[in-house]
């Protein structure tokens, strides 16, 4: 697509809840990144994904988040068990290559924990 | 630790005036860096980037960053500011050309007064 697509805009989910985030990438992007931007904070660096190489995880505050990339294409962030600290935005990116060129940012997921 | 920091979290300027917002990172080699824009409500807009080579850079809208390596500095510039222009900043450090991986700041804030 023309631009990075983030689903849905918005979620609201109950705490223990499982959420899905997904991302939409640009076509022929091969790098995927997921930042998380909580209130007042700067952005988190979560996941990265390139191309068919193992994804760098180092970013994932803890075992209840996981993240997978289908057919190097859209990307899926999955978050168990919710908490109310995990409430935040859910920044996508991609690029070409490596990504030191720049990235294109999704418009991002706010996600509310009650 | 790769780090950075933007030292002013909230800055208000007059329609009109010329605009510095201050960025230092901390990286033991060349870093590549950049600096977004994010609109309320808006994912994150490349302004500009810094690899290599003259170490004035033009970005979109106007803006300019100088880099600064003695002082470890990134500093963004604009002449003259628009009302359009009130948004949060973010420069940010790519830290392996391997990766992409890039550290954020905490962001400045920017309120133009008419």
């Amino acid at each position: 697509g023309a631009g990075v697509s983030q689903s849905p805009s918005n979620k609201v989910t109950e705490k223990g809840k499982d959420v899905e985030l997904r991302c939409d990438p640009i076509s022929g992007h091969t790098a995927l990144y997921w930042y998380r931007q909580s209130l007042g904070q700067g952005l988190e660096f979560l996941i990265y994904f390139q191309g068919n190489s193992a994804p760098d995880k180092s970013g994932l505050p803890s075992d209840r988040f996981s993240a997978e990339r289908t057919g190097g294409s859209v990307s899926t962030l999955t978050i168990q068990r919710t908490q109310q600290e995990d409430s935040a935005v859910y920044l996508c990116a991609s690029s070409l290559g490596t990504g030191v060129t720049g990235y294109t940012f999704g418009s991002g997921t706010r996600l509310t924990v009650v | 630790a790769q780090s950075v920091t933007q030292p002013d979290i909230h800055i208000t300027v007059s329609e009109g005036a010329s605009l510095e917002l201050r960025c230092n990172y901390s990286y033991g080699a060349t870093p590549y860096l950049f600096w977004y824009v994010q609109s309320p409500g808006q994912g994150l807009q490349l302004l500009l980037k810094y690899f290599s080579g003259d170490t004035l850079v033009q970005g979109i809208k106007g803006f300019e960053a100088e880099f600064k390596r003695s002082q470890s500095s990134f500093n963004l510039r604009k002449p003259s500011v628009h009302w359009s222009d009130a948004a949060e900043y973010f420069c940010a450090v790519g830290v392996s050309s391997n990766t992409g991986k890039l550290i954020f700041g905490q962001g400045t804030t920017l309120q133009v007064k008419p």
